[in-house]
Parts: structure tokens; sequence; C-alpha cells
């Protein structure tokens, strides 16, 4: 399994943007990196995927460096309301299927 | 468009006591699976399912039991209910497997709380 390491916690300030670096030194080829957003009393919910470079879609950018042992997950301008935790996941590709490895993710306090 | 249904929403049990956590989705997935979650911690796999009448075990699947008769659903069952097993549970969906690079995100639903007293 392809284990992630993403700090426990951040705190910002409204209007600022959020950098979470994850640590996923033992990727394999195949793997694609997922983030989840979690809000409390909620499921994950999917922000983002990439594979190399850079990805951006309207809530998040992912940026992937050529040796792919970590990526950071860049949220411009937050709000109060995208603090949540997040997770770095990185695909298990197994024989069966797609399995994901969660870890302890990363708590995200934007304050006012 | 309902995504992934879980009920009960919350749930009290004595110890020793069984019940079935039901999870449904629409988006004719073919993978489904079982997390728990406690509480600060991240989610742990349970059990997942590649099709109906296919599942597999997952990191901590002792004390649980699963069964996909259909795409559909994929209820969780608790057998002898013990307080360790205290958490949050979710289901969750994804197509499945395409390419070798295929990722596809899973979908969550929104969880079942259940407490073992």
């Amino acid at each position: 399994l392809a284990k992630t390491t993403q700090p426990i916690s951040m705190d910002s300030y409204e209007g600022q943007e959020v950098n979470i670096t994850c640590s996923h030194n033992n990727i394999a080829t195949n793997d694609y990196i997922t983030w989840y957003q979690q809000f409390p009393s909620q499921g994950p919910r999917f922000i983002i995927q990439g594979y190399k470079t850079k990805v951006t879609n309207e809530v998040a950018s992912l940026f992937i460096p050529a040796d792919r042992k970590s990526s950071t997950l860049s949220l411009p301008r937050v709000s109060l309301s995208d603090t949540a935790v997040y997770y770095c996941l990185v695909g298990d590709k197994g024989a069966a299927g797609n399995k994901l490895t969660f870890g302890g993710g990363t708590r995200v306090l934007v304050k006012p | 468009n309902a995504g992934v249904t879980q009920t009960p929403k919350f749930r009290i049990l004595k110890i020793g006591q069984s019940m079935t956590l039901q999870c449904a989705q629409d988006m004719n997935h073919n993978y489904m699976y079982w997390y728990r979650q406690d509480p600060g911690m991240g989610l742990k796999l349970i059990y997942y399912s590649v099709g109906a009448g296919i599942t597999d075990k997952g990191e901590v699947p002792n004390g649980y039991n699963v069964s996909r008769s259909t795409t559909e659903d994929f209820p969780l069952r608790l057998e002898l209910a013990a307080p360790s097993q205290t958490s949050v549970y979710f289901c969750a969906s994804s197509y499945g497997l395409g390419t070798v690079r295929d990722n596809q995100p899973q979908h969550f639903g929104d969880g079942t709380r259940l407490s073992i007293l």
C-alpha cells in the first residue's frame, strides 16, 4: 500500500491561499493522487485528482512534481466554509479493485 | 439525484445485539465500500465489493459481514455488537476499473452514527 504523510493541522485566515503538502514516497507507477474534503458529520467529498504536473478545477489546484513523491493541494482565497479535514490518498490498484487508504488527514481551520 | 443513501442515520445498540446498516446507490456503480471512522481518525476500510455477488475483506473486517445481491445495495451486518464497534460508518461507491490508470473517485453517503452501550 502506498502510504501518505500530511500535516496534522493548519490554520489560515479568510482570503488567504492554503497549501497542503502530502508525501507519498512509494507511489506506484500507475497510481493517481486524489484529495478528499470532509466536513463534520458528513462523508468525504472528492475535490481533485491528478497523475502528474498540474491539475486545476473550480475548487482547487493540485501540483505534482516530476518524481511524484509528493503533491500539494492549493485552495485559493479560502473562506470560513473551507474549514474541514483534507485527505490525500494514493490509489491502491490491486487486482481486486481501487481500494484507498485514508490517513489521518489535515485539519484546516479558517479564521475570520 | 440521491447518490449514496445510508440508513439509519443514528442508532444505539446494546452489547450483543445485531443490526444491518443499509446502503443504496443509484449511480450504477459496480464498486461499493464500507468504512468506519472513529473520532478524530481517518477512515478504515471494512469490506468492499467489485460487483454483485463479489465481496472481499478490507483492513478491519472482524465482527462484520456483507452481502451484495444487487448492484444498488450493499448492506453491512453487525453480529454480536461490541463497544469497540461504536463508530461512524460510511458507505461509498465508484465506477469500476477501466484502464490500468483508472482510479475513479468514490462517492460517499452521509454516514450512520452507531453507539453500542
